[in-house]
């Protein structure tokens, strides 16, 4: 059973489409992250968010948190060819101590 | 300012050698974190470290692999008699403090074993 689940597990679209990639679970969340990750690299952190029903905005991403804190979304904004990579959603639960990672969007931007 | 350093990026081990790898955390950086990742996966949790102590390791397997992070140098993932199974990326992640606003991950360790 996965904690995380993220839909859609694969994404091609075309330049200058708008995405929306979900993460969700039936567990709460303390806080829940949006990672990127290119071949070869390791994941880089693009947002945190922690309080129910917070949205956050970096530049052409918007992430919400779910009011429950169950769930979170990542909508893209006029998708370039640079967005391309896989997307991870993480989640801290209370009392933890590491993150746990959602299955992963694989984001491919045509040109 | 370095970010998270681990080596080697490849390595190569034949069936029954040892697999060590490295990860140097962020400088400020007390709390270490391995997770790995097989091909078109996610990353799985493996261990947590703080300095000279394993905080929770319930993600790493019982046998063959141990973890440490001594008061001086890298922390250190080690993989005793590797099997094809053990097959595939290693990242590791730090942090300043337990409040966890977010990791910054290495480049990670990509194990091929032949």
């Amino acid at each position: 059973t996965q904690l995380l689940e993220q839909s859609p597990q694969f994404l091609s679209i075309q330049e200058g489409e708008n995405l929306t990639v979900y993460c969700n679970s039936s567990s709460v969340f303390s806080s829940l992250q949006w990672y990127r990750q290119e071949p070869g690299e390791g994941p880089v952190l693009l947002v945190t968010v922690v309080t129910g029903g917070e949205v956050k905005k970096l530049k052409r991403l918007t992430f919400q948190f779910g009011d429950a804190r169950k769930d979170s979304s990542l909508h893209i904004t006029a998708a370039q060819p640079g967005d391309t990579g896989l997307y991870l959603c993480a989640g801290l639960q209370t009392g933890a101590n590491n993150l746990f990672f959602g299955t992963g969007t694989r984001l491919t931007v045509i040109p | 300012n370095a970010g998270v350093m681990q080596n080697p990026r490849h390595l190569v081990r034949r069936r029954g050698q040892e697999a060590r790898l490295r990860c140097s955390p962020m400088k400020g950086h007390s709390h270490v974190y391995w997770y790995r990742q097989l091909p078109e996966e996610g990353l799985k949790f493996m261990v947590y470290l703080q300095k000279e102590n394993i905080i929770d390791e319930s993600g790493m397997p019982k046998e063959r692999f141990s973890a440490e992070f001594p008061k001086e140098g890298p922390s250190i993932l080690r993989i005793q008699q590797v099997v094809r199974g053990d097959s595939a990326a290693y990242f590791c992640a730090s942090s300043p403090n337990t409040f966890n606003y977010g990791y910054t991950f290495g480049s990670g360790t990509r194990l091929t074993v032949v």
